[in-house]
C-alpha cells in the first residue's frame, strides 16, 4: 500500500530564517505531487505542482520554491520567511495515469513564523 | 478553471441527509465534479468523483443534472463524526496533471 511522510509535524520558525519541508511517498512510482499551503480558516492554496524528477510547476508567485530531487521526493524550501508564510502545508500526491483526481494527502506541517 | 460557489456553513442533526449544492456555471464540456472532506489538522479525503447523472459509493452520492452546472452532495444519515469542511471541485480531466483549485468548503456541522 501507498504511503506519504511529512516532516516536521510542527515548526516555529523566526522571521527571515530559511525553510525546508520534506515529503516522500513509499508505495507508488512516478507520482505526482503537490504541495499545498492552508492558511487558518481558509481553503487549500496550491503553490507547486511536479510531475516528473526536477519538473516544477508554481502556481502562485512567491519567496517559496520547491524541488524534486527523486522520484518520491519533494522538498518546499524558502530562503527567507515572512509571517504570511505560517499556515497548514500539505503534501500530496495522485497517480501520474490516474482515472480519477483522487489525490493522498499526507498528515501536514504545521508552520508558525514568528 | 471553472470557479465553484458553495454555502459557508450548514447546520444538521444525526440521523438525517444531509445535501450540499455546489453552483459551478461555467463548467467546460471535459471537467469532471469532485469533493473531499477535511476534519482540522489533517489533509482532505477524497469522497466522491462524477462527469454526469449520478453517482454513488458507500460513503455519499453526487447528483449532477443534465446542464452540469451544479451538483449536490448528498450525505445518507450523518452522525457526530460527518462533521468536517466539504470541499466542491471542478475542473480539466483526470489526466491532467496540474490539480484542481480548492475554494474555501462548506462546514458541516452535525448536532446531537
Amino acid at each position: 500500500s501507498q504511503t506519504i511522510h511529512q516532516w516536521p509535524a510542527t515548526l516555529v520558525q523566526p522571521v527571515g530564517s530559511p525553510l525546508s519541508l520534506e515529503c516522500t511517498v513509499e508505495g507508488t512510482s512516478n507520482p505526482n505531487l503537490y504541495w499545498y499551503r492552508q492558511a487558518a480558516g481558509r481553503g487549500l492554496q496550491l503553490l507547486f505542482y511536479s510531475v516528473g524528477i526536477g519538473q516544477i510547476s508554481s502556481e502562485v508567485p512567491q519567496n517559496l520554491s520547491a524541488s524534486r530531487p527523486q522520484d518520491r521526493q519533494f522538498i518546499l524550501s524558502s530562503k527567507k520567511l515572512l509571517l504570511s508564510d505560517s499556515g497548514f502545508y500539505l503534501c500530496a500526491w495522485r497517480p501520474r495515469l490516474g482515472s480519477t483526481y483522487e489525490q493522498y494527502f499526507g498528515p501536514g506541517t504545521r508552520l508558525t513564523v514568528t | 478553471l471553472a470557479k465553484t460557489t458553495q454555502p459557508i456553513s450548514m447546520d444538521s442533526y444525526e440521523g438525517q441527509e444531509v445535501n450540499i449544492t455546489c453552483s459551478h456555471n461555467n463548467i467546460a464540456t471535459n471537467d469532471y465534479i469532485t469533493w473531499y472532506q477535511q476534519f482540522p489538522s489533517q489533509g482532505p479525503r477524497f469522497i466522491i468523483q462524477g462527469y454526469k447523472t449520478k453517482v454513488t459509493n458507500e460513503v455519499a452520492s453526487l447528483f449532477i443534472p443534465a446542464d452540469r452546472k451544479s451538483s449536490t452532495l448528498s450525505l445518507p444519515r450523518v452522525s457526530l463524526s460527518d462533521t468536517a469542511v466539504y470541499y466542491c471541485l471542478v475542473g480539466n480531466g483526470p489526466g491532467s496533471a496540474r490539480q484542481l483549485t480548492f475554494g474555501s468548503g462548506t462546514q458541516l456541522t452535525v448536532l446531537p
